[in-house]
Parts: structure tokens; C-alpha cells; sequence
């Protein structure tokens, strides 16, 4: 399975800042989603994030609230802009390596004050 | 959209025993299944997965079991090691994309040594 590698692993962040999250897979992989994980909650996704075009986002979720990079087949970034209280999650970075099995990264856990 | 939960919000056993996680799913179009571990501070890990061709599947120390008449699956982890403590979720997907890809709310399984 790939590894993958996310960073920062958590931050405290102030209400009306931005933070961008890194995801660096060791391998080439077609699709790369971000998922956000409420305190005691589910995952949800947040967009699938897609090589050299603009990501693909859920209802729910904007580009201009959650803009999402993806140069290359190896890495992507999230920024979570405008913060409030209500962001605070932790937010995943997933990919699929073509056997429909996800495999995630360690998170980053957010706290907004 | 149609929902993934599971019956039991938290379980507790002794190191030694088997363990059951149940999950109710209620879309009879979903065709494809897994289980995901997370412990604390990391990311959803990929235990086992089942197709909705298959009865049971067996993995090293799980089984899942799918019960396609009463829309059931269940995560048996025979021997139960307090390393297995974690939240375990199911999830499940029509195979439409992975904007089908639903996940459950997650049960804590607590392993006392």
C-alpha cells in the first residue's frame, strides 16, 4: 500500500486565519480525496482532488472555503480559509491505488480558537 | 441519501475473547463493503473488504460476514488483543464513485487485558 504523509499532524489556528495541509504519497496514484472528520463523528468528503484540473467538490463543500491543489500524481494540499470554531476536525488526506480500497493518512487534527 | 450505522456505539471485552461489530446499511444497490480501524491519532486503516457476490471473507484474525436479506454486515476478530482498541468503521459504496462511498458512525472497541 502507499505511504502516505500528511502534514502538519495538528495545529491551533485563530478564527478568521488559513491553513494549508500537505499530502505526499510515495507513489504515483490516480485519485487523492480530502476528507474532514468531526469531533466523535464519521468522515466525510470533502473533494476528490484532481490532477492538473480544478477538484471535484461534495454538496456541502466550496472552493473558496477548502481550495485544493493537486500538481502532480504525488501530492495535494487542502487550505482551510477563514476559519471558525466550526472547522475545528480533523481533516484526511485518502487515496486509491485502483483497487477501490482507500488507504488514508495520519490526519491533521485542527482546533480553531 | 441512503445511511450506514452501526448497532453498538461502544463495546468492551477481555483480551482473549472473540469480538462482533455489527452495521446496519440500508441501500440494497450497494454492492461493495469494508471495514476500516482507527486508532487514536491516526488514520482509518483498511482491515477487510467483501463484494456483495460473497457470504464471508476471512483475513488474518477477522472475518466479515454479509447478511445481503437483512441489509447486515459484521467484523468478528477472533482472540481479541488489546492492540486491536480502536474505532472501527464500516463502510459501504454502490460502486458509482466515491461520492457513494458511505461511511458509518464507528464503534469503540475497548480491549481489557
Amino acid at each position: 500500500s502507499a505511504v502516505i504523509s500528511q502534514k502538519p499532524s495538528r495545529d491551533i489556528c485563530q478564527r478568521g486565519t488559513s491553513l494549508t495541509i500537505q499530502c505526499q504519497v510515495d507513489s504515483q496514484v490516480t485519485m487523492m480525496f480530502w476528507y474532514r472528520q468531526q469531533p466523535g463523528q464519521s468522515l466525510t468528503l470533502i473533494a476528490t482532488a484532481n490532477q492538473g484540473s480544478e477538484a471535484t467538490y461534495e454538496s456541502g463543500f466550496v472552493i473558496d472555503k477548502f481550495p485544493i491543489s493537486r500538481p502532480n500524481l504525488t501530492f495535494s494540499t487542502l487550505t482551510v480559509s477563514n476559519m471558525s470554531p466550526e472547522d475545528s476536525s480533523i481533516y484526511l488526506c485518502s487515496v486509491d491505488q485502483g483497487s477501490e480500497k482507500l488507504f488514508f493518512g495520519s490526519g491533521t487534527q485542527l482546533s480553531v480558537l | 441519501g441512503e445511511s450506514v450505522g452501526l448497532h453498538l456505539p461502544t463495546l468492551s471485552v477481555q483480551e482473549g475473547d472473540n469480538s462482533i461489530i455489527n452495521c446496519a446499511y440500508s441501500n440494497s444497490a450497494s454492492d461493495y463493503f469494508i471495514w476500516y480501524k482507527q486508532e487514536s491519532g491516526k488514520g482509518p486503516q483498511f482491515i477487510i473488504d467483501i463484494r456483495s457476490n460473497m457470504d464471508k471473507r476471512q483475513g488474518q484474525r477477522v472475518t466479515v460476514l454479509l447478511n445481503k436479506t437483512v441489509k447486515h454486515l459484521s467484523l468478528q476478530i477472533a482472540a481479541t488483543q488489546p492492540g486491536d482498541s480502536a474505532v472501527y468503521f464500516c463502510a459501504e459504496t454502490s460502486g458509482s464513485g466515491y461520492s457513494t462511498l458511505t461511511f458509518g458512525k464507528g464503534t469503540m472497541l475497548l480491549v481489557s487485558p
